[in-house]
């Protein structure tokens, strides 16, 4: 069964500032999909991006993108000029690329702080 | 935009009440799912439903059962609840086809069994 892990429980950084959230995962496949969510504290979970693991190139969404090292299997999200609502709980998810697959696998959250 | 409703934010039981958890979605999504999100676990599976009266079990299923009679609402219900069934409750729903199949989540809702 695929697992998925994020070392770090609580992270902060100050405002404007780089932070990186790691997140290592275990599967035998070779074809799957990677997500990072964000739950703010106002609890409504949300995508903020995904990556296809047979997509060498790193995916990026305006300030945020990924380190996706599939020899390694890590998926750490990079956070650039972090802004205060960047405060949330983030979960990494992987989803198998199997045909009827449709199951999340996420790992135990990191709780990021920004500091003002 | 996709909207996931759940039927309450906060929710108090006491133990042995059964107890209904409503999830409704506005998208036609045929994949339903219920979570519970627990401190340093993160989210886990409790079931999903992939179509009208069809359901799957997840990874803890054990003292919870669903229902699925409409397409836009997901029940989950705790037949005889317990002090271990406090959690939070997330709903989600997705596209059965497609690559991504991004699934989208209520609010949650806060269950604490006294």
């Amino acid at each position: 069964a695929q697992t998925v892990t994020q070392s770090q429980p609580e992270m902060s950084v100050q405002e404007a500032e780089t932070v990186t959230l790691s997140c290592t995962y275990d599967t035998s496949e070779s074809d799957y999909y990677l997500f990072w969510y964000k739950q703010p504290p106002s609890r409504q979970m949300i995508l903020v991006i995904r990556q296809e693991a047979y997509k060498q190139q790193n995916a990026t969404e305006n300030r945020f993108s990924v380190n996706f090292q599939k020899a390694a299997k890590s998926f750490s999200l990079k956070i650039s000029d972090s802004q205060l609502g960047d405060a949330a709980m983030y979960f990494c998810a992987y989803r198998s690329a199997a045909p009827g697959a449709q199951k999340l696998v996420f790992g135990q959250g990191t709780r990021l702080t920004i500091n003002p | 935009d996709v909207k996931v409703t759940q039927s309450s934010r906060y929710l108090v039981k006491r133990t042995g009440e059964k107890v209904f958890l409503e999830c409704v979605q506005d998208m036609d999504h045929e994949n339903m799912f219920w979570y519970r999100q627990d401190p340093g676990l993160g989210l886990r599976l409790i079931y999903f439903s992939y179509d009208v009266k069809m359901k799957e079990k997840g990874d803890i299923p054990e003292g919870y059962s669903v229902s699925r009679e409409k397409k836009e609402r997901f029940s989950l219900i705790l037949e005889s609840a317990s002090t271990n069934q406090t959690s939070m409750y997330l709903c989600a729903s997705s596209f059965r086809g497609g690559p991504y199949n991004e699934q989208f989540f209520g609010p949650g809702t806060r269950l604490t069994v006294l």
